[in-house]
């Protein structure tokens, strides 16, 4: 598993509350990665960071923000949440120049 | 935009017979193929990976067969087993941004 925790596991919240995913990783890497899995979209990555306080946006980052104060969190907030952002979120470290490993997911439902 | 493009989207076969999923791209930035197994509940686990500079690439019964020209690659699971019920996907990696985007995904069944 690449030493990658999510918390929490499952998580059922209502629209208009704020919601923060946390992803912790023990072995030091650089570049993590959010990333939401829904149906017929295989995965689609929100936000990913290449270092403490440096982090860019991906395909579908709207309604998302994230934080890495440090190495091994990488924090994923939805301000508000809305029904469309009911979905697996999945976070990702990665080795070497281009694989990716994945965390066990984060399973969010918002009513 | 779909800029991977994966099929079937689901797939059923007996033990013993072999699956291929395909997967198609356009983006010639992309130089590293990976392929993802997921099982209900957990997160995808790299399965097998190959580069454009080789046609195939083998690792145990997983195959991947890669088309530089028609910008296609396959994966091929030989002796197919229960146990290889299974979502797969494929994802290529775009050097310049160094994004990885995925696939659709492809249910795959291993009837007994």
């Amino acid at each position: 598993d690449a030493g990658i925790t999510q918390s929490p596991r499952h998580k059922v919240t209502e629209t208009g509350t704020p919601v923060t995913l946390r992803c912790h990783q023990t072995e030091n890497h650089r570049y993590m990665y959010w990333y939401r899995q829904d149906p017929g979209h295989g995965l689609r990555l929100i936000h990913y960071s290449y270092g403490v306080k440096d982090t860019d946006k991906g395909e579908v980052s709207d309604g998302y923000s994230v934080s890495r104060s440090k190495t091994e969190d990488f924090l994923l907030t939805l301000e508000s949440a809305t029904s469309s952002q009911t979905s697996v979120y999945f976070c990702a470290i990665r080795l070497g120049t281009d694989t990716q490993y994945f965390g066990p997911g984060t399973r969010l439902t918002v009513l | 935009q779909q800029q991977v493009k994966q099929s079937p989207q689901s797939l059923i076969v007996q033990k013993g017979g072999i699956p291929i999923i395909n997967c198609a791209y356009e983006n010639t930035a992309f130089d590293y193929f990976p392929w993802y197994q997921q099982f209900p509940g957990k997160g995808p686990a790299l399965l097998i990976a190959i580069r454009p500079d080789v046609s195939e690439k083998k690792e145990g019964r997983f195959t991947i067969s890669f088309n530089k020209s028609a910008k296609q690659f396959s994966l091929h699971i030989m002796d197919s087993q229960p146990g290889d019920s299974a979502t797969y996907f494929c994802a290529a990696y775009e050097r310049n941004t160094g994004k990885l985007i995925f696939g659709q995904g492809t249910t795959l069944q291993v009837k007994p």
